[in-house]
């Protein structure tokens, strides 16, 4: 079976540039998550979708972050314009009703 | 609101010896419990959970009991390998094992041979 599947593994970038992470839930899950991990702030939750629906965002740094589920197979996470303490690495989870969450292998993200 | 507390690493063991992490958790309500492990350059997986209390949860040789009257969650092995080297994450969640999962610090295990 497909995991969670993010893309890209790693993005390098100058500030000021917008970002696109993107993530591919696993077929059938209904919850998917944005988490952030650094070695300062440890694992943070950004942000989750429950049935292709924001349930809470309280996670989310600022405005310069958005993320948007326009359907049940793909999600992205924007950052625009990106800073240096953007650099972190992000994992999109996802989750049938009720279940734990699986995770993807992360977007590993340098913003210069 | 909800917390969880692991004992700080790195922990440094030596293979074959017996491994305990620590977790304690607040949260209102009954919580799921969940250990998570991070390889590196990985997502994190789901090592084990339990959903009530005194519930055990195992898997490849992990276990942890779900206590509720010391709001813990510790995670033990009785014979750790060069290949559990990761880091260990404790993990809450208060409203069904989907929501929103309050985890830990994190806990860096080395196994030396």
């Amino acid at each position: 079976d497909a995991g969670v599947i993010q893309s890209p593994r790693h993005e390098v970038t100058e500030m000021g540039q917008e970002v696109t992470l993107r993530c591919k839930p696993i077929s059938g899950h209904n919850s998917l998550f944005w988490y952030r991990q650094t070695m300062m702030r440890g694992l943070e939750l950004l942000i989750y979708f429950n049935n292709n629906v924001p349930i809470d965002d309280s996670g989310m740094p600022e405005d310069r972050f958005s993320a948007k589920m326009p359907n049940a197979s793909f999600s992205t996470l924007k950052i625009q314009p990106s800073e240096p303490r953007d650099s972190a690495v992000y994992f999109c989870a996802s989750s049938p009703h009720n279940q734990p969450q699986h995770f993807g292998d992360g977007t590993r993200l340098s913003i210069l | 609101g909800n917390s969880v507390t692991q004992m700080e690493g790195p922990v440094t063991l030596s293979e074959e010896a017996f491994l305990t992490i620590n977790c304690t958790y607040t949260a209102t309500g009954y919580p799921s419990l969940f250990w998570y492990v991070q390889y590196p350059g990985e997502g994190l997986q789901l090592l084990l959970k339990a959903t009530k209390a005194d519930d055990k949860g195992s898997n490849k040789g992990f276990e942890a009991t779900y206590r509720k009257e010391t709001t813990s969650f510790h995670l033990e092995k009785g014979s750790v390998q060069v290949s559990d080297s990761a880091v260990y994450f404790c993990a809450l969640s208060d409203t069904g094992t989907a929501s929103k999962l309050t985890f830990g610090t994190g806990t860096r295990l080395q196994v030396t041979l």
